[in-house]
């Protein structure tokens, strides 16, 4: 069984200042974690994925996130707001090596403040 | 090519009309997926393709017809559906069965359809 998490519903942030997408996760096995973005009436963009290789995952756009094994929580972060990264954000556990089933949160809305 | 393509990006249809919804890849996935979202939601998963043989239906109604002539291609038949059908319906690939170990969905735009 697998759940996710995201702690806030919509964060509002200045333009220039960090960003923080908090997500905790639950799995009864070795996790897949994603981060998708959607724009609004678009489809999901993947902005970083999960691997076992490195704990701190680098994606598109500047975002990255941390994989925290002893928190379960796979939190996303920029640096610098940019006006174009207000969307609605998606954390996303799957089974590792599974292909079918993916679990969402129930999404993230970052408002960028002028 | 890394796109999932979806046609029509709109459709408005009255509960008596049947339309189609169209989905296609070329980056050789073989999982091939639908879902739904409607607003301020997270997708729902409706059906999940593999080999072009349908190995998940999440209890939809059978309103909703999948079907999946080839392995770049994915059709959502649609008949006598009800104004609450109204959503964005998305279509996602990946590589499925034996592929990489993150298994990740690449998602088309969208039909966001109306029901009348």
């Amino acid at each position: 069984a697998q759940s996710v998490t995201q702690l806030d519903s919509h964060v509002s942030v200045s333009e220039g200042t960090p960003v923080l997408l908090r997500c905790n996760y639950s799995s009864s096995y070795s996790p897949s974690l994603f981060w998708y973005v959607q724009h609004p009436n678009k489809g999901l963009q993947l902005l970083l994925k999960y691997t076992s290789a490195a704990t701190l995952v680098k994606g598109i756009n500047g975002f990255e996130a941390e994989f925290k094994k002893s928190e379960t929580s796979f939190h996303l972060t920029k640096p610098s707001a940019h006006m174009s990264d207000a969307a609605e954000y998606f954390c996303v556990v799957s089974k590792s090596g599974g292909y079918q089933k993916v679990t969402f949160g129930t999404g993230t809305k970052l408002q960028v403040i002028p | 090519d890394t796109e999932v393509t979806q046609t029509p990006k709109h459709l408005v249809m009255g509960m008596t009309n049947k339309k189609s919804l169209k989905c296609e890849q070329h980056m050789g996935h073989r999982a091939m997926y639908w879902y739904k979202q409607k607003a301020k939601k997270p997708p729902e998963l409706m059906f999940v393709y593999s080999y072009e043989k349908l190995s998940i239906n999440e209890s939809v109604p059978s309103r909703f017809s999948p079907e999946c002539p080839n392995s770049s291609l994915l059709n959502l038949h649609l008949h006598a559906l009800q104004p609450e059908d109204s959503a964005l319906y998305l279509c996602a690939s990946s590589q499925g069965p034996g592929g990489s170990e993150y298994n990740e969905q690449f998602f088309g735009p969208g039909t966001r359809l109306t029901v009348l």
